[in-house]
C-alpha cells in the first residue's frame, strides 16, 4: 500500500496568515492526488483533484500543487472558516490511502 | 442537486453484520463509481472499495476481503455496503462518496460528493 505522510499533523495561525501543507507518498503516484477538508461532525470535502485542479465553487484561496512524491496545499490568506483538518489522498493505485490529516486551527 | 443519503446509526454486538444504505439523487446513478470510506480515531480515513452502479463490478481492499459486499438496486438508485464478523474496531463513521469521474474512463479519481455518514457502533 502507498502510505501519505502528511506535515504538519497541526497547526496554529492567525487570520491572513499563508499556510502550507505538505504531503509525501511513499512511492510515485504522478498527479493523482487530491485534498479534502473535514469540518468537526462532518464529512470530508473536495478542495483540490488532480494535485492542482481547484474544485468548482472552492475559494481561490485554496491551492495546490506538485508531482510524483512531493504535494503541497496552499491556503493563501487564512480565514476563520478554513479552521479544520485537511486529508490527501492518492487515487494512483489500490487500495486508495489517505494521509493522516493536518488540524489546522486560529489562533 | 447531487445528494448522496444514507441510512441511520446501527449498534450490533460483535460477529454480526451491518448493511448500510446510500440513496442517490441529483445525477446520472449509473454513470459514476461510489466508493465507501471509514473513518475511525486510530486509523483515520481508510478507503473500503467500490462499486461500479452500472454493472455491480465491484473492487474491494484488500484489508476487507471476505468481509464487505457491495450491491446496487438500480431502480431504487441506492447502493449497499454489507459489512460481516463485526468486532469492536469497526467501530466508525463509514461514508459513501461518489467518484469524478464517469465509469466509462474506468479510472478512478476523486470523491467529489460524500454522503452524510453512518455511525456504526460494534459493542457487546
Amino acid at each position: 500500500d502507498i502510505q501519505m505522510t502528511q506535515s504538519p499533523s497541526s497547526l496554529s495561525a492567525s487570520v491572513r496568515d499563508r499556510v502550507i501543507i505538505t504531503c509525501r507518498p511513499s512511492q510515485t503516484i504522478n498527479g493523482h492526488l487530491n485534498w479534502y477538508r473535514q469540518r468537526p461532525g462532518k464529512a470530508p470535502e473536495l478542495l483540490i483533484f488532480s494535485a492542482s485542479s481547484l474544485r468548482s465553487g472552492v475559494s481561490s484561496r485554496f491551492s495546490g500543487s506538485g508531482s510524483g512524491t512531493y504535494f503541497t496545499l496552499t491556503i493563501s490568506s487564512l480565514q476563520p472558516e478554513d479552521s479544520a483538518t485537511y486529508y490527501c489522498q492518492q487515487s494512483h493505485s489500490v487500495p486508495q490511502t489517505f494521509g493522516q490529516g493536518t488540524k489546522v486551527e486560529i489562533k | 442537486q447531487v445528494q448522496l443519503v444514507q441510512s441511520g446509526a446501527e449498534v450490533k454486538k460483535p460477529g454480526a453484520s451491518v448493511v448500510l444504505s446510500c440513496k442517490a439523487s441529483g445525477y446520472a446513478f449509473t454513470n459514476y463509481y461510489v466508493h465507501w470510506v471509514r473513518q475511525t480515531p486510530g486509523q483515520g480515513l481508510e478507503w473500503m472499495g467500490l462499486i461500479n452502479p452500472s454493472d455491480g463490478g465491484t473492487t474491494y481492499a484488500e484489508k476487507f476481503q471476505g468481509r464487505v459486499t457491495m450491491t446496487r438496486d438500480t431502480s431504487t438508485r441506492t447502493v449497499y455496503m454489507e459489512l460481516s464478523s463485526l468486532r469492536s474496531e469497526d467501530t466508525a463513521v463509514f461514508y459513501c462518496a461518489r467518484d469524478g469521474l464517469d465509469v466509462s474512463g474506468s479510472i478512478w479519481s476523486h470523491y467529489d460528493y460524500w454522503g452524510q455518514g453512518t455511525l456504526v457502533t460494534v459493542s457487546s
